[in-house]
């Protein structure tokens, strides 16, 4: 069955705590990408990956690491987590950057 | 800078009814429109994918319309249901970025 997996889904962490929220596809597919999503702002893309070790920013960069080692992992980086971080975040994968996207189940992630 | 807008922000409709969601952008450069639908708190399950050079894709009582010259794309949902009731986003695919409205809430009464 494709697959987007995301872990965790579901984080509560406090301001500063390293941590890293995982993407795995099993599609095959070159391209990569996450979103966050917040209430009035909508989806906003953070980074996006062509292909493996090519990895570019999107809208919103700041305060988010990514790497792409492997095809079908695309990790999210936080360094030091704050509070304006808090929001749903969804891992995307696709054929290529205009083919159809599919997304991840979501992590919510709550930065206290 | 692409700008997708969606009207209505939302939309309550007895069952049965036929509806039409609205998606709006602003450059007309680009390769895909995709719709999807988001439950509350859920992920974003993929609707239609129409292509730049498609004019319309339709996926059982769903009908989706794409006017690239216009930068107007329309959702039809025929015969509405209950179950139809969540958030419908559309997203404009161009370069390496996806551009999303901030979605039509749609609910459906039995």
């Amino acid at each position: 069955e494709a697959q987007v997996t995301q872990n965790p889904r579901y984080l509560i962490t406090v301001t500063g705590k390293k941590l890293t929220v995982t993407c795995s596809q099993n599609m095959n597919h070159e391209y990569m990408s996450w979103y966050r999503q917040d209430p009035g702002l909508g989806l906003r893309q953070i980074y996006y990956s062509m292909n493996v070790e090519v990895t570019d920013k999107g809208d919103v960069p700041e305060g988010y690491k990514v790497s792409r080692k492997e095809k079908r992992n695309f990790p999210l980086i936080l360094e030091s987590p704050s509070p304006n971080q808090t929001s749903l975040y969804f891992c995307a994968t696709s054929g290529s950057s205009y083919n159809e996207q599919f997304f991840g189940p979501g992590t919510r992630l709550t930065v206290l | 800078k692409q700008e997708v807008t969606q009207i209505p922000a939302a939309l309550s409709v007895p069952e049965g009814e036929n509806l039409v969601l609205n998606c709006s952008f602003t450059d007309s450069a680009i390769y895909n429109l995709q719709w999807f639908r988001q439950d509350p708190g859920k992920g974003l399950t993929s609707l239609l994918l129409i292509q730049s050079s498609q004019r319309e894709q339709t996926s059982g009582r769903l009908n989706a319309s794409l006017d690239k010259s216009s930068g107007r794309s329309t959702l039809y949902i025929a015969a509405s249901q209950p179950g139809d009731s969540a958030t419908y986003l559309c997203a404009v695919i161009f370069d390496n970025d996806m551009r999303f409205g901030a979605g039509t809430r749609l609910t459906v009464k039995p």
